[in-house]
């Protein structure tokens, strides 16, 4: 079976420092992979989405970049984070062919 | 651009009745539309998908509806429990392609 496999669960990092998430994924191959950020109290806002190794599709720009080095892992970073950066940020994929997510367990990140 | 609008205000109802939550879009009428539950601190988890040319979909105690008329998408639960508290999210296709925007989500609270 497939799992989501996203860490670190909670993180707290001063502003201006980098910042690197990783999200893999196991039992499947070429899935779709995306990046959301959830505020508080707030819907899910879509970050990032690949769609292949090397093929990233930014769809807000900001303070952020992904990375895709292999098929099923999936790199949020950021060079120098900000006070706005914090949130809930979700890695989450999809079947190639099919059309419901499936999320890992999420990374709250608090930048202060 | 499409723009998900769903009721921010909790919906506080009774064990045992039916909890309606809505879902408006916009804009164009997406192939299909799905509802996800999330619950705090935690990833969304996929409940149903329902297509443009289907007007109901059900599972077990949950039902969906789609109205391409009224841009509009209803998700009932009957027999509410207060396991059902959570927060729901609808979302739908941005384009024709597979990255998926969500709506703010709607609390349901089901009080014993």
């Amino acid at each position: 079976s497939q799992t989501i496999h996203q860490w670190p669960a909670t993180l707290v990092q001063p502003v201006g420092s980098p910042l690197s998430l990783e999200c893999t994924v196991e039992g499947t191959s070429n899935p779709n992979l995306y990046w959301y950020r959830q505020a508080a109290g707030r819907g899910l806002q879509l970050l990032f989405y690949s769609v292949g190794i090397g093929q990233i599709s930014s769809e807000v720009p900001q303070n952020l970049s992904a990375s895709r080095p292999q098929d099923r892992q999936f790199i949020l970073s950021s060079k120098k984070l900000l006070l706005s950066d914090s949130g809930f940020y979700l890695c989450a994929w999809m079947e190639g062919y099919g059309e419901k997510l499936f999320f890992g367990s999420g990374t709250q990140l608090s930048v202060l | 651009s499409q723009k998900i609008e769903q009721n921010s205000e909790a919906l506080n109802i009774q064990e045992g009745k039916t909890a309606t939550l809505t879902c408006n879009y916009t804009n164009y009428s997406p192939a299909y539309l799905q509802w996800y539950r999330q619950d705090p601190g935690r990833g969304p988890v996929f409940l149903l998908l329902i297509r443009e040319n289907e007007k109901e979909k059900r599972k077990e105690r949950l039902k969906v509806t789609f109205d391409t008329t009224l841009k509009q998408s209803l998700f009932h639960i009957t027999a509410s429990q207060p396991a059902d508290s959570a927060t729901y999210l609808c979302a739908l296709p941005m384009d024709s392609s597979y990255k998926l925007i969500f709506g703010s989500g709607t609390r349901l609270l089901v009080r014993p």
